[in-house]
């Protein structure tokens, strides 16, 4: 059974560096057909999709975030990681990490998250 | 990028009644339209996928239809356990967004 589990600080100081880690177990992060992402919360606000890294390696991201967004990966560890850069308050928010399907949206599934405050 | 817009932004309803959530595509999804089920301190909880089939073990109750732009996921007789927000997703390219969500109180 796929599980996927968030870690990271809870707590980000502005203008510093949020790395958020999502271990995988019951799945690979390199198997053909599948995207590993990210989505967040924001405290009161609705879901907002981050970007993802396919298992070819490849990498999208929401325009609002790529300059400061990086999500890579470690095949060794079945790991992939959120970098964001230069953060504010407005990146307070609960990150979730899942697995979306190619083709189809059929495999799609998200973590239990993880909750991020940006504050000094 | 393709937006997504939900109606009604709440609903409110007893058990038993059945509810009735849109979704409205800026342009065309294709079939790559999913509804979600989101309860505080849970993870988002796919119910439909690719428009308009039911997730592993989501009650027959739940229904999405529609086609290219205009979506709706009915819930034929609410249950006191789907109070929850509702939000439809679509992946036919990136980036990938998500309507603003419609609240469903079970009054």
């Amino acid at each position: 059974q796929l599980q996927l589990q968030e870690s990271g600080p809870g707590l980000v100081k502005p203008s510093e560096t949020l790395s958020l880690t999502c271990t995988v177990s019951g799945d690979s992060i390199g198997r053909s057909g599948y995207y590993w992402g990210w989505i967040r919360q924001p405290p009161g606000r609705g879901l907002e999709w981050i970007g993802s890294i396919a298992y070819s390696g490849n990498t999208y991201y929401n325009p609002s975030l790529m300059s400061r967004v990086t999500i890579s990966r470690d095949m060794s560890q079945n790991q992939f990681s959120l970098k964001l850069t230069s953060v504010t308050a407005a990146d307070t928010a609960i990150y979730y990490c899942g697995r979306e399907q190619a083709l189809t949206m059929m495999g799609d599934y998200w973590g239990r998250g993880t909750l991020v405050t940006v504050s000094s | 990028e393709i937006v997504l817009t939900q109606s009604p932004v709440t609903l409110s309803f007893p058990p038993g009644e059945r509810a009735t959530l849109s979704c409205r595509a800026s342009q065309s999804v294709d079939r790559y339209l999913a509804w979600y089920q989101h309860k505080p301190g849970q993870s988002p909880r796919l119910l439909i996928y690719d428009v308009s089939n039911r997730a592993t073990g989501i009650p027959a109750r739940f229904t999405g239809s529609g086609s290219g732009t205009d979506f709706t996921l009915t819930i034929s007789s609410l249950e006191p356990e789907d109070s929850a927000v509702y939000y439809c997703h679509h992946r036919n390219g990136w980036p990938e967004t998500f309507g603003p969500g419609t609240t469903v109180e079970i009054k």
